[in-house]
């Protein structure tokens, strides 16, 4: 079975500035998708940016991009710019291709807060 | 348009009581989805469904967990004889075919005394 492991319950980040939310996560499979989602105090789990194993380039949405270590199996969050409205629970997530079905497997999350 | 909804949003019931929660997807969506978010964890899979029927449901954590969607849009979770541990929030998903983006709804918010 895949687990997704957030080792950083809580992170706090000037507005403006950069910050790095971490996600490890283990499989033996070679061919998966990885996300990252906000969820903010309405509950509603909003997709951030999605990234394809077998691709190797980083992903990026706008602010949000992605250091994606295959062999490592880490793949860590970069917000640039931080913004109030980025302030959120954010949520690391795992999908197989190579099995049947099409469910998510989340981390633990981690606490983001934008300090004005 | 329209997004995902979930009713209720909120729901208190004693220990014991039989309650349903119900997922509306987005119109079209063959695939639903739901999962628990238990306090200060991470959602946790439920039950996936493929049109009207249950493709996969191997995180329903007993039988007093019941999931339908009888015409392959509406879905709802039914849990029998509710225990204090089933306290959490149940969020359902939906997406357009299995390996697209799953779109999430507010969740339901379910309290057991």
């Amino acid at each position: 079975a895949q687990t997704v492991t957030q080792s950083q319950p809580e992170m706090s980040v000037q507005e403006a500035e950069t910050v790095t939310l971490s996600c490890t996560y283990d499989t033996s499979e070679s061919d998966y998708y990885l996300f990252w989602y906000k969820q903010p105090p309405s509950r509603q789990m909003i997709l951030v940016i999605r990234q394809e194993a077998y691709k190797q380039q980083n992903a990026t949405e706008n602010r949000f991009s992605v250091n994606f270590q295959k062999a490592a199996k880490s793949f860590s969050l970069k917000i640039s710019d931080s913004q109030l409205g980025d302030a959120a629970m954010y949520f690391c997530a795992y999908r197989s291709v190579e099995t049947s079905g099409s469910r998510l497997t989340f981390g633990e999350g981690t606490q983001l807060t934008v300090n004005p | 348009g329209a997004g995902v909804s979930q009713t209720p949003s909120n729901k208190v019931t004693e220990k014991g009581k039989y309650v349903e929660l119900r997922c509306d997807p987005i119109s079209g969506h063959t695939a639903l989805y739901w999962y628990r978010q238990s306090l200060g964890q991470g959602p946790e899979f439920l039950i996936y469904f493929q049109g009207t029927g249950a493709a996969d449901d191997s995180g329903l954590p007993n039988d007093r967990f019941f999931a339908v969607r009888p015409e392959g849009s509406v879905s709802t979770l039914k849990i029998q004889r509710t225990e204090r541990g089933d306290s959490a929030v149940y969020l359902c998903a939906s997406s357009s075919s299995p390996y697209n983006e799953q779109f999430f709804g507010p969740g339901t918010r379910l309290t057991v005394l």
